[in-house]
Protein backbone atom coordinates (compact mmCIF):
# COMPACT_ATOMS: atom_id res chain seq x y z
CA UNK A 1 0.00 0.00 0.00
CA UNK A 2 1.05 3.62 -0.72
CA UNK A 3 2.09 5.37 2.49
CA UNK A 4 -0.47 7.78 2.63
CA UNK A 5 -2.50 9.01 5.80
CA UNK A 6 -4.69 11.41 6.59
CA UNK A 7 -5.99 13.44 9.92
CA UNK A 8 -7.86 13.28 11.23
CA UNK A 9 -10.02 10.00 10.59
CA UNK A 10 -12.91 11.78 11.18
CA UNK A 11 -14.57 14.91 12.52
CA UNK A 12 -17.88 16.67 14.16
CA UNK A 13 -18.00 21.19 13.76
CA UNK A 14 -19.99 23.33 13.62
CA UNK A 15 -20.77 25.79 10.92
CA UNK A 16 -18.64 28.76 10.82
CA UNK A 17 -15.60 27.06 12.25
CA UNK A 18 -12.21 27.15 10.40
CA UNK A 19 -10.79 23.18 10.24
CA UNK A 20 -7.99 21.69 8.50
CA UNK A 21 -7.47 18.54 6.88
CA UNK A 22 -3.87 17.08 6.87
CA UNK A 23 -2.40 14.71 4.27
CA UNK A 24 0.83 12.73 4.86
CA UNK A 25 2.98 11.05 2.27
CA UNK A 26 6.31 8.75 2.55
CA UNK A 27 6.57 7.78 -0.81
CA UNK A 28 8.55 11.35 -2.24
CA UNK A 29 5.73 11.65 -4.58
CA UNK A 30 5.42 15.09 -6.25
CA UNK A 31 1.75 15.45 -6.87
CA UNK A 32 -0.90 15.51 -3.95
CA UNK A 33 -4.70 16.21 -4.32
CA UNK A 34 -7.89 16.52 -2.52
CA UNK A 35 -10.89 15.22 -3.69
CA UNK A 36 -14.27 14.75 -1.86
CA UNK A 37 -17.14 12.16 -1.98
CA UNK A 38 -20.80 12.85 -2.22
CA UNK A 39 -23.27 10.27 -3.14
CA UNK A 40 -24.57 11.05 -6.35
CA UNK A 41 -21.67 13.19 -7.61
CA UNK A 42 -18.67 10.28 -7.77
CA UNK A 43 -14.80 11.62 -6.61
CA UNK A 44 -14.46 15.56 -7.08
CA UNK A 45 -11.54 17.45 -7.28
CA UNK A 46 -10.80 20.33 -5.04
CA UNK A 47 -7.33 21.45 -4.75
CA UNK A 48 -3.81 19.82 -6.25
CA UNK A 49 -0.27 20.01 -5.90
CA UNK A 50 2.57 19.49 -8.31
CA UNK A 51 5.42 20.34 -5.82
CA UNK A 52 6.30 22.31 -2.75
CA UNK A 53 4.18 25.67 -2.50
CA UNK A 54 2.89 25.01 -6.32
CA UNK A 55 -0.72 24.44 -6.72
CA UNK A 56 -3.89 24.99 -8.13
CA UNK A 57 -7.86 24.64 -8.52
CA UNK A 58 -9.89 21.97 -9.00
CA UNK A 59 -13.62 22.02 -9.97
CA UNK A 60 -14.72 22.32 -6.49
CA UNK A 61 -12.38 24.51 -4.92
CA UNK A 62 -14.58 27.76 -3.57
CA UNK A 63 -14.63 27.84 0.71
CA UNK A 64 -11.08 25.91 0.62
CA UNK A 65 -7.62 26.62 0.46
CA UNK A 66 -4.50 24.41 0.72
CA UNK A 67 -0.60 24.72 1.54
CA UNK A 68 2.33 22.25 0.88
CA UNK A 69 5.29 23.62 2.85
CA UNK A 70 6.64 20.10 2.64
CA UNK A 71 6.93 17.66 -0.13
CA UNK A 72 5.16 15.57 2.76
CA UNK A 73 2.41 16.94 3.58
CA UNK A 74 -0.61 18.76 2.05
CA UNK A 75 -2.93 20.45 4.07
CA UNK A 76 -6.80 21.47 3.17
CA UNK A 77 -8.22 24.11 5.04
CA UNK A 78 -12.18 25.16 5.11
CA UNK A 79 -12.17 28.60 6.26
CA UNK A 80 -15.53 28.62 7.48
CA UNK A 81 -16.83 25.20 7.22
CA UNK A 82 -20.69 25.21 5.64
CA UNK A 83 -22.95 22.31 6.05
CA UNK A 84 -22.83 21.50 2.37
CA UNK A 85 -19.08 20.87 3.01
CA UNK A 86 -20.31 17.66 4.92
CA UNK A 87 -18.55 14.63 3.24
CA UNK A 88 -16.12 12.31 2.65
CA UNK A 89 -12.14 13.88 2.18
CA UNK A 90 -10.08 11.89 -0.14
CA UNK A 91 -6.13 12.79 -0.48
CA UNK A 92 -4.21 11.21 -3.21
CA UNK A 93 -0.44 10.98 -4.79
CA UNK A 94 1.12 10.62 -7.73
CA UNK A 95 5.05 10.33 -8.87
CA UNK A 96 3.56 12.35 -12.17
CA UNK A 97 5.76 10.69 -14.67
CA UNK A 98 4.52 10.77 -18.11
CA UNK A 99 4.11 6.51 -18.01
CA UNK A 100 3.36 6.31 -14.46
CA UNK A 101 0.78 8.57 -13.25
CA UNK A 102 -1.58 6.61 -11.47
CA UNK A 103 -2.85 8.35 -8.57
CA UNK A 104 -3.04 6.38 -5.34
CA UNK A 105 -5.50 7.39 -2.58
CA UNK A 106 -5.56 7.61 1.57
CA UNK A 107 -8.15 6.45 3.49
CA UNK A 108 -10.38 9.17 3.68
CA UNK A 109 -11.34 11.61 6.15
CA UNK A 110 -15.16 11.70 7.04
CA UNK A 111 -16.10 15.15 8.01
CA UNK A 112 -19.87 16.22 9.59
CA UNK A 113 -20.40 19.98 9.60
CA UNK A 114 -23.49 21.12 12.05
CA UNK B 1 -15.62 18.75 -20.87
CA UNK B 2 -14.52 15.42 -20.12
CA UNK B 3 -17.23 12.81 -19.60
CA UNK B 4 -17.38 9.74 -17.70
CA UNK B 5 -20.54 7.41 -17.54
CA UNK B 6 -20.51 4.49 -15.81
CA UNK B 7 -22.75 1.43 -16.08
CA UNK B 8 -25.00 -0.08 -14.19
CA UNK B 9 -25.34 2.21 -11.27
CA UNK B 10 -25.65 -1.01 -9.22
CA UNK B 11 -25.31 -4.68 -10.07
CA UNK B 12 -26.22 -7.92 -8.06
CA UNK B 13 -24.94 -11.12 -9.40
CA UNK B 14 -25.32 -14.40 -7.84
CA UNK B 15 -21.50 -16.17 -7.28
CA UNK B 16 -20.07 -17.01 -10.24
CA UNK B 17 -22.49 -15.61 -12.64
CA UNK B 18 -20.11 -13.45 -14.85
CA UNK B 19 -21.27 -10.18 -15.97
CA UNK B 20 -19.22 -7.09 -17.28
CA UNK B 21 -19.04 -3.04 -16.20
CA UNK B 22 -19.17 -0.55 -18.42
CA UNK B 23 -17.28 2.96 -18.67
CA UNK B 24 -18.46 5.34 -21.11
CA UNK B 25 -16.37 8.49 -21.85
CA UNK B 26 -15.91 11.17 -23.80
CA UNK B 27 -12.60 13.03 -23.24
CA UNK B 28 -10.11 15.38 -25.91
CA UNK B 29 -7.03 13.08 -26.10
CA UNK B 30 -7.43 9.57 -23.88
CA UNK B 31 -3.92 10.15 -21.67
CA UNK B 32 -5.41 6.81 -19.79
CA UNK B 33 -8.18 5.07 -18.44
CA UNK B 34 -8.24 3.75 -14.51
CA UNK B 35 -9.94 1.34 -12.98
CA UNK B 36 -10.59 1.58 -9.17
CA UNK B 37 -12.08 -0.78 -6.30
CA UNK B 38 -13.46 0.76 -3.41
CA UNK B 39 -14.59 -0.95 -0.27
CA UNK B 40 -17.20 0.79 2.40
CA UNK B 41 -15.43 3.45 4.50
CA UNK B 42 -11.99 3.12 2.65
CA UNK B 43 -10.08 5.07 -0.24
CA UNK B 44 -9.93 3.83 -3.24
CA UNK B 45 -7.63 0.98 -4.72
CA UNK B 46 -6.42 0.71 -7.91
CA UNK B 47 -6.95 -1.69 -10.37
CA UNK B 48 -5.56 -1.44 -13.89
CA UNK B 49 -4.37 1.63 -16.23
CA UNK B 50 -5.18 1.02 -19.41
CA UNK B 51 -3.86 3.44 -22.60
CA UNK B 52 -4.97 2.60 -26.04
CA UNK B 53 -7.97 1.21 -27.52
CA UNK B 54 -7.12 -2.66 -28.05
CA UNK B 55 -5.14 -2.90 -24.74
CA UNK B 56 -6.36 -5.71 -22.15
CA UNK B 57 -5.15 -6.38 -18.48
CA UNK B 58 -6.12 -9.02 -16.10
CA UNK B 59 -5.96 -9.58 -12.54
CA UNK B 60 -7.11 -12.45 -10.66
CA UNK B 61 -10.89 -12.59 -12.08
CA UNK B 62 -11.03 -8.89 -13.53
CA UNK B 63 -10.49 -8.35 -16.94
CA UNK B 64 -10.14 -4.74 -17.94
CA UNK B 65 -10.77 -3.65 -21.86
CA UNK B 66 -10.59 -0.59 -24.10
CA UNK B 67 -11.84 0.82 -26.96
CA UNK B 68 -12.02 4.72 -28.19
CA UNK B 69 -15.21 5.21 -26.78
CA UNK B 70 -15.83 3.13 -23.62
CA UNK B 71 -13.82 0.34 -21.33
CA UNK B 72 -15.53 -3.01 -19.39
CA UNK B 73 -14.57 -4.47 -16.36
CA UNK B 74 -15.35 -8.00 -17.00
CA UNK B 75 -16.05 -9.96 -13.62
CA UNK B 76 -15.85 -14.09 -14.34
CA UNK B 77 -17.43 -16.26 -11.97
CA UNK B 78 -17.36 -13.75 -9.35
CA UNK B 79 -17.21 -14.14 -5.61
CA UNK B 80 -18.48 -12.12 -2.41
CA UNK B 81 -15.55 -10.87 -1.89
CA UNK B 82 -15.90 -9.12 -5.43
CA UNK B 83 -18.26 -7.13 -4.11
CA UNK B 84 -17.36 -3.19 -3.68
CA UNK B 85 -18.04 -0.40 -5.76
CA UNK B 86 -15.62 0.33 -8.83
CA UNK B 87 -14.78 3.51 -10.30
CA UNK B 88 -13.44 4.35 -13.32
CA UNK B 89 -11.84 7.44 -14.29
CA UNK B 90 -9.81 9.44 -17.10
CA UNK B 91 -7.19 11.83 -17.80
CA UNK B 92 -6.89 13.76 -20.72
CA UNK B 93 -3.99 15.43 -22.54
CA UNK B 94 -2.82 18.56 -20.94
CA UNK B 95 -4.73 17.85 -17.73
CA UNK B 96 -2.18 18.31 -15.86
CA UNK B 97 -2.88 14.70 -13.94
CA UNK B 98 -5.88 15.47 -12.81
CA UNK B 99 -8.68 12.42 -13.11
CA UNK B 100 -12.06 12.88 -14.34
CA UNK B 101 -14.03 9.63 -12.23
CA UNK B 102 -17.18 8.69 -12.84
CA UNK B 103 -19.94 7.76 -10.14
CA UNK B 104 -19.22 4.37 -9.43
CA UNK B 105 -20.91 0.78 -10.21
CA UNK B 106 -21.62 -0.83 -6.87
CA UNK B 107 -21.76 -4.28 -7.13
CA UNK B 108 -23.05 -7.19 -4.41
CA UNK B 109 -22.28 -10.81 -5.12
CA UNK B 110 -24.66 -13.29 -3.19
CA UNK B 111 -22.95 -16.72 -1.91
Amino acid sequence: DAGITQSPRHKVTETGTPVTLRCHQTENHRYMYWYRQDPGHGLRLIHYSYGVKDTDKGEVSDGYSVSRSKTEDFLLTLESATSSQTSVYFCAISDGRLVQETQYFGPGTRLLVL
Amino acid sequence: EDQVTQSPEALRLQEGESSSLNCSYTVSGLRGLFWYRQDPGKGPEFLFTLYSAGEEKEKERLKATLTKKESFLHITAPKPEDSATYLCAVRAEGANSKLTFGKGITLSVRP
